[in-house]
C-alpha cells in the first residue's frame, strides 16, 4: 500500500543550528499533512500541519514546506534547542469532501533528532 | 482537563490471556482511535470511532475488539494475546470538525506478551 517515508532516520545538530527533517509521501491523493514530535516515553504531540492547497506554513520556530510536484514534505526548526531532541513523524491523510479528516493517519517511520549543547 | 488518559501504563501477559486497555478523554471529542507503535516504526491505526455506538477498523484490526458506549471511553480488548501484539499502544482523540485535524494522544500502554 502507499505510505509515508522519511529520507533520514537520524539527525544530529548543535544547539542553535537550524534543523531540517524530510519526508516523502507516495499517495498523491493525500491532502493533509501533519508533523508530530514524540519524546521518550510519551505520546506524539502535534507540531504543525499543512493542507495541500498551501506550499508553506509557519509556526513558532517551525516551518513546514510542501512540494506536491515531487511529493515531499519538510519540517524546519529554527535555532534548535536541546528540548527539541525527540523523534519526529510526518503523517498524511485524505480529507473528506467537507475538508475534515476522520483522522485516519498514515505515519512515516520517524526521524530521531539529537541536539547537542 | 486531564486530556487523554490510558491505563495501565505497563502490562505483561502470557500468550492466550485476554485483557482490556482503557482509554478516556474529558474533552468531549467525538473521534477516538487506537494505534500501535512497534520499534523503529510509525504508528499504525487499529480501530477508530466517530462517535458513541460507532466503530470501524483501521489498518491492523485483527486480534483486537473495541466498543464505544460513551463519548468519554474507548476501551481496546485483546481477546487472546499473542507475542506479535507486543507493542506500545496509544489512544488518541479529536473533534470531528474544525480547520485542523489535531489529535491528542495519551501517554501510551507498553504491552509485553510472553
Amino acid at each position: 500500500g502507499e505510505s509515508v517515508g522519511l529520507h533520514l532516520p537520524t539527525l544530529s545538530v548543535q544547539e542553535g543550528d537550524n534543523s531540517i527533517i524530510n519526508c516523502a509521501y507516495s499517495n498523491s491523493a493525500s491532502d493533509y499533512f501533519i508533523w508530530y514530535k514524540q519524546e521518550s516515553g510519551k505520546g506524539p504531540q502535534f507540531i504543525i500541519d499543512i493542507r495541500s492547497n498551501m506550499d508553506k506554513r509557519q509556526g513558532q520556530r517551525v516551518t513546514v514546506l510542501l512540494n506536491k510536484t515531487v511529493k515531499h514534505l519538510s519540517l524546519q526548526i529554527a535555532a534548535t534547542q536541546p528540548g527539541d531532541s525527540a523523534v519526529y513523524f510526518c503523517a498524511e491523510t485524505l480529507s473528506n469532501a467537507g475538508g475534515t479528516s476522520y483522522g485516519k493517519l498514515t505515519f512515516g517511520q520517524g526521524t530521531i533528532l539529537t541536539v547537542h549543547p | 482537563n486531564a486530556g487523554v488518559t490510558q491505563t495501565p501504563k505497563f502490562q505483561v501477559l502470557k500468550t492466550g490471556q485476554s485483557m482490556t486497555l482503557q482509554c478516556a478523554q474529558d474533552m468531549n471529542h467525538e473521534y477516538m482511535s487506537w494505534y500501535r507503535q512497534d520499534p523503529g516504526m510509525g504508528l499504525r491505526l487499529i480501530h477508530y470511532s466517530v462517535g458513541a455506538g460507532i466503530t470501524d477498523q483501521g489498518e491492523v484490526p485483527n486480534g483486537y475488539n473495541v466498543s464505544r458506549s460513551t463519548t468519554e471511553d474507548f476501551p481496546l480488548r485483546l481477546l487472546s494475546a499473542a507475542p506479535s501484539q507486543t507493542s506500545v499502544y496509544f489512544c488518541a482523540s479529536r473533534r470531528t470538525s474544525g480547520p485542523t485535524d489535531t489529535q491528542y494522544f495519551g501517554p501510551g500502554t507498553r504491552l509485553t506478551v510472553l
